[in-house]
């Protein structure tokens, strides 16, 4: 079975750096995904990690320590359009296990 | 746009009646996959299929049914709705081909539906 686990919500500033932790227990793993989903919209693929370390995209990054069962999404200089719910995600098994998901709020 | 697309965007209908989501893949994915987005839960993962056969199941409730078409297209079949039910389905598709990553998924932009 799955069990992901991921903050409900935080709150940050414009400009600012938030860190978003996702705790999981699968019974395979083939990879830690990261989604966004803006509110009444699709989920969008933001990064992933098959290996343990540190993957940068842009202001975007995302952590990875499979001896621990741990992720992270690194979120750098904040811009209002980031407020969204962040999503953690394993892969294994041909399924792709949601958690339910950090809602981030950017105030100015 | 992620090039899947899902038909109808909303669905309204009663308790106990039954309704067909159907969903077009990206082109040239195989693998589609359909979840429930209640406003409670998160996204649940209901069942995937690669290449016209079953692949994975989630929780998918036995009043729930989906299928694969040989043209790759998908549908998603709900009866005895219930007023649980209610939700957004989303579907979403991958490739495995060269480049591709597997658990990359394109979500379609959903369907709604809402059982009065």
């Amino acid at each position: 079975g799955q069990n992901i686990d991921q903050p409900t919500e935080m709150t940050a500033t414009e400009g600012a750096i938030v860190q978003i932790n996702c705790t999981y227990q699968t019974s395979g793993f083939n990879g830690l995904f990261w989604y966004q989903q803006h509110a009444g919209e699709a989920p969008t693929f933001l990064s992933y990690n098959v290996l343990d370390g540190l993957e940068e995209k842009g202001r975007f990054s995302s952590f990875l320590s499979r001896s621990k069962g741990y992720s992270y999404l690194l979120l750098k200089e904040l811009q209002m359009k980031d407020s969204a719910s962040y999503l953690c995600a394993a892969f294994n098994d041909y399924k792709l296990s949601f958690g339910a998901g950090t809602t981030v709020t950017v105030r100015a | 746009d992620s090039g899947v697309t899902q038909t109808p965007k909303h669905l309204i209908t009663a308790t106990g009646q039954r309704v067909t989501l159907r969903c077009s893949p990206r082109s040239g994915d195989l693998s589609v996959y359909w979840y429930q987005q209640s406003l409670d839960q998160g996204l649940q993962f209901l069942i995937q299929y690669y290449n016209g056969e079953e692949r994975a199941k989630g929780n998918i409730l036995e009043r729930f049914s989906a299928q694969q078409f040989p043209d790759l297209h998908s549908e998603l079949n709900l009866s005895s709705l219930e007023l649980g039910d209610s939700a957004l389905y989303f579907c979403a598709s991958s490739g495995l081909g060269t480049g591709d990553i597997a658990g990359e998924l394109f979500f379609g932009e959903g369907s709604r539906l809402t059982v009065l």
